[in-house]
């Protein structure tokens, strides 16, 4: 299958600071990139979606200005969590449709916020 | 909106036994559904993934089958064994972003071990 990868896998960084996260599809191009967020024991919950060329799409609760989604290019999509508290600890993890609308998922972003 | 539901939520089960994990959906006019396997800290892996037109999908010991008009699937795992042990989720597609790509909505997940 197609290959989406996601670094850093896990990031320790302390209140105020910004984190980027990126994600790359390596074998295929992906004009939408999709970022969820993943609470201990719980399901996805879609955060935003991004769209190469265009403004991300954000979902309702989700705040634009503190997560900034770029999609540079057909491979890279970025997450930055700006200004980063506590409370955006958490699990972040992106995916990619492929051919035939399969999606790929990126391996996963530990953010731990001191 | 889609709203997509799996059961049971949890499972445990010893070696060897077949299972049959389910995930219902409300709107039938879906483009693909898929399963998924996800284990601790880690990403999502894609198992199986059923066009809408088609029946049913096999890999291995999985088998997946979708049925529309009842708005169900279900994840059959053949000869289970401890190494199965993860969560597997189950996601619906539907409509389409700007960009022309599907809008996955994800099922909370079946957590399942299996014990030796």
């Amino acid at each position: 299958g197609a290959v989406v990868s996601q670094h850093p896998s896990r990031v320790i960084c302390k209140s105020g600071t910004s984190v980027k996260i990126e994600c790359r599809s390596l074998d295929f191009q992906a004009t939408t990139m999709f970022w969820y967020r993943q609470f201990p024991k719980k399901s996805l919950m879609l955060m935003a979606t991004s769209n190469e060329g265009s403004k991300a799409t954000y979902e309702q609760g989700v705040e634009k200005d503190k997560f900034l989604i770029n999609h540079a290019s057909l491979t890279l999509s970025t997450l930055t969590v700006t200004s980063a508290h506590p409370e955006d600890s958490s699990f972040y993890i992106c995916s990619a449709p492929a051919q035939a609308g399969e999606l790929f998922f990126g391996e996963g972003s530990r953010l731990t916020v001191l | 909106k889609q709203e997509v539901t799996q059961i049971p939520a949890a499972l445990s089960v010893p070696e060897g036994e077949n299972l049959v994990l389910n995930c219902s959906f409300t709107d039938s006019a879906i483009y693909n559904l898929q399963w998924f396997r996800q284990d601790p800290g880690k990403g999502l892996t894609s198992l199986l993934l059923i066009q809408s037109s088609q029946r049913e999908q096999t890999s291995g010991r999985l088998n997946a089958s979708l049925d529309k008009s009842s708005g169900r699937s279900t994840l059959y795992i053949a000869a289970s064994q401890p190494g199965d042990s993860a969560t597997y989720l189950c996601a619906s597609n539907c409509g389409t972003t700007s960009g022309g790509s599907y809008i996955p909505t994800f099922g909370r997940g079946t957590s399942l071990i299996v014990h030796p």
